[in-house]
């Protein structure tokens, strides 16, 4: 596509379930970052996926996050038993092979709220 | 450990004037540089970069400086624009990052008034 897409755009969840949040990078792109947005604070690397290599997970704040990509283009970013601190916005970039950060692509984020 | 430190939260400015931005960061490994700039409901988007080899990079009306030994960076925009006003994020990612994991500021807003 002609950006990233990222969805749902906004997402109020109950203490307890757990979401998916998607992102569909730029075709072609082979790297794809998650990162989030809490009130107030930066933005937070949470993983990052380049082409078929092992995705970089350092960022995950606990076990309840985990991330896939399927064939290298669509990622799930997965929120087991969300908690209220869970509240934030979640970006995803994308960048073509060997640009990275110089050539970050940002969706619009999905606000999640845990209520 | 916030290693990328922006200490304004908040900015207002005079269209016309020059809105100058500031950046600290701890980490000494930072080779490369970055502001991004954000509107409500958007994903930030880049503006300009400075690797650590250069001490300035201008574009335009965007100009970052990098004092490597005050470990300082600063975004400066003249004439301000009231199309500037937005919130502006300083990203910086080291030789171990090669592939662009990047450590960001908090943000800082700027609004630039008639």
């Amino acid at each position: 596509g002609a950006g990233v897409s990222q969805s749902p755009s906004n997402k109020v969840t109950e203490k307890g379930k757990d979401v998916e949040l998607r992102c569909d990078p730029i075709s072609g792109h082979t790297a794809l970052y998650w990162y989030r947005q809490s009130l107030g604070q930066g933005l937070e690397f949470l993983i990052y996926f380049q082409g078929n290599s092992a995705p970089d997970k350092s960022g995950l704040p606990s076990d309840r996050f985990s991330a896939e990509r399927t064939g290298g283009s669509v990622s799930t970013l997965t929120i087991q038993r969300t908690q209220q601190e869970d509240s934030a916005v979640y970006l995803c970039a994308s960048s073509a092979y060997r640009q990275g950060a110089r050539g970050y692509t940002f969706g619009s984020g999905t606000r999640l709220t845990v209520v | 450990d916030q290693q990328v430190k922006q200490n304004s939260p908040s900015l207002s400015v005079q269209e016309g004037r020059i809105s100058i931005l500031n950046c600290d960061y701890t980490n000494s490994m930072f080779d490369y540089f970055l502001w991004y700039k954000k509107y409500p409901a958007e994903g930030p988007t880049f503006l300009i970069s400075i690797s650590s080899i250069k001490d300035k990079n201008e574009d335009g009306r965007f100009t970052v400086f990098l004092n490597k030994s005050a470990k300082h960076l600063s975004l400066h925009i003249v004439p301000s624009q009231p199309g500037d006003s937005a919130v502006y994020f300083c990203a910086a990612s080291g030789e171990t990052d090669s592939w662009g994991k990047l450590q960001f500021g908090a943000g800082t807003q700027v609004v630039v008034t008639p």
